[in-house]
């Protein structure tokens, strides 16, 4: 069965480094999503990408965040500079229908 | 705007007992329900959805849920739990743009 899947699975950066977190989502889905679960909050959606623009974003994606689909498989999320309060679990999406379906997560540790 | 509310941090059942996570929603529209579970250091997976017709959704792993327009609610439910189904239950709502509960942790108990 076709997954989510993400890289690296855990990410440690210092504060004020630029990190790059990897997804390739499943090959025919045209909707694809950035979210976030600070540890101990709920998920909280980031971004999302349609006809490699973004199609609607939250106010955490500020400045700093970016998308970028750079092929036609891998979907990628900059932070251009990390802060402490970036750390969390970032999960990619991708959305068939009304369904979404999560990567694993890549757990980002900024200190 | 929309939320999804789930009342309850955590719900404790024995092994063989009814298991039910309870979600309330608020939406504009037509509500597009989701319930999601994570094991730990896991993605979020896909249980079961609520898109239109019949009220009571049936999804994987045995569970099920009930939409009930006028209490605004979509409980998960299952009629007999395992100790295999202790993990992190989300409740989201929305297709485009999922907004989750905070989610409720299930402990079943051998």
């Amino acid at each position: 069965e076709p997954e989510v899947t993400q890289t690296p699975s855990h990410q440690v950066t210092q504060m004020g480094q630029e990190v790059i977190l990897r997804c390739v989502p499943i090959s025919n889905h045209l909707y694809f999503y950035w979210y976030r679960q600070i540890l101990g909050q709920k998920v909280e959606f980031l971004v999302s990408f349609y006809n490699n623009e973004i199609s609607e974003k939250s106010e955490i994606f500020d400045d700093q965040f970016s998308v970028e689909r750079p092929d036609g498989s891998n979907f990628t999320l900059k932070i251009r500079s990390t802060k402490l309060e970036d750390s969390a679990m970032y999960f990619c999406a991708s959305r068939w229908g009304h369904e979404q379906y999560f990567g694993p997560g890549t757990r980002l540790t900024v200190t | 705007a929309q939320s999804v509310a789930q009342p309850e941090d955590q719900v404790n059942v024995a092994e063989g007992n009814p298991l039910t996570v309870k979600c309330t929603y608020s939406v504009s529209g037509n509500p597009y329900l989701f319930w999601y579970v994570q094991y730990p250091n896991r993605g979020l997976q896909f249980l079961l959805k609520y898109i239109t017709g019949d009220n009571l959704v049936k999804g994987s792993y045995g569970f099920e849920a009930e939409f009930n327009k006028s209490q605004t609610s979509f409980h998960l439910k299952k009629p007999s739990a395992l100790v295999s189904d202790s993990a992190l239950y989300f409740c989201a709502a929305n297709d485009y743009k999922l907004s989750f509960g905070a989610g409720t942790t299930v402990t079943v108990r051998a």
